[in-house]
């Protein structure tokens, strides 16, 4: 079993549509959790980080996660065209710990 | 204020060539990293180096060396590319905190080909 899992996709949506993005892990050492946005020929770039279980809201993107369930969420509400991108899960135990595991990505596009 | 830079942005290779791949940060950041991205596989850390003057393998490590030639600059070399060796490669920095969440900053990615 990998050890982050995210469905590849792709996802199409029309404007103005709620998203959910999606990642299951099995390694319960996992602490922080981030959601990367990768634009088509460019390099990730962070989007949200959360600490342990709960949610955390910034503008239209929420972040959940559920750690008893080892899953965690991204919402993205009023989707724009401008969203269109590759979203990547990434966690860490943290600590002296400073790799990430990534999930593979999920393609987004928004259709105006 | 440029971030994380990379050189070059596109090659093209030979099986058996070397090449070096450069990276360079001015965030005044310890941990600096190497990724590849291939389709399917998502990003594997292929090096990291923690802090100046260490150097620790990552995932996928065989075929590579890495030089963290001083604070900011971290490159990454293939003695003898293989076709396998195909893919985006993307150099990342972070502080390196001991505690809490680390962000890893990204470069714009190189994209290699060995033919």
């Amino acid at each position: 079993q990998k050890e982050v899992e995210q469905d590849p996709g792709p996802l199409s949506v029309p404007e103005g549509a709620i998203v959910s993005l999606n990642c299951t892990y099995s390694n319960s050492a996992f602490q922080y959790f981030m959601w990367y946005r990768q634009y088509s020929r460019k390099g990730p770039e962070l989007l949200m980080y959360t600490y342990s279980s709960g949610n955390k809201e910034d503008g239209r993107f929420t972040a959940q996660v559920d750690k008893s369930s080892k899953y965690i969420s991204l919402f993205i509400r009023d989707s724009q065209p401008s969203d269109s991108a590759t979203y990547l899960c990434a966690m860490t135990r943290g600590g002296s710990n400073y790799k990430l595991t990534f999930g593979k990505g999920t393609l987004l596009t928004v259709n105006p | 204020n440029a971030g994380v830079t990379q050189t070059p942005k596109f090659q093209v290779l030979k099986t058996g060539q070397s090449m070096t791949l450069q990276c360079a940060q001015d965030m005044n950041h310890n941990s600096m990293y190497w990724y590849r991205q291939d389709p399917g596989m998502g990003l594997r850390l292929i090096y990291y180096s923690a802090s100046e003057g260490t150097t620790d393998k990552g995932e996928v490590p065989n075929g590579y060396n890495v030089s963290r030639l001083n604070k900011r600059e971290f490159s990454l070399r293939l003695e003898s590319a293989a076709p396998s060796q195909t893919s985006v490669y993307f150099c990342a920095s972070s502080y390196g905190h001991s505690k809490s969440t680390d962000t890893q900053y990204f470069g714009p990615g190189t994209r290699l080909t060995v033919l």
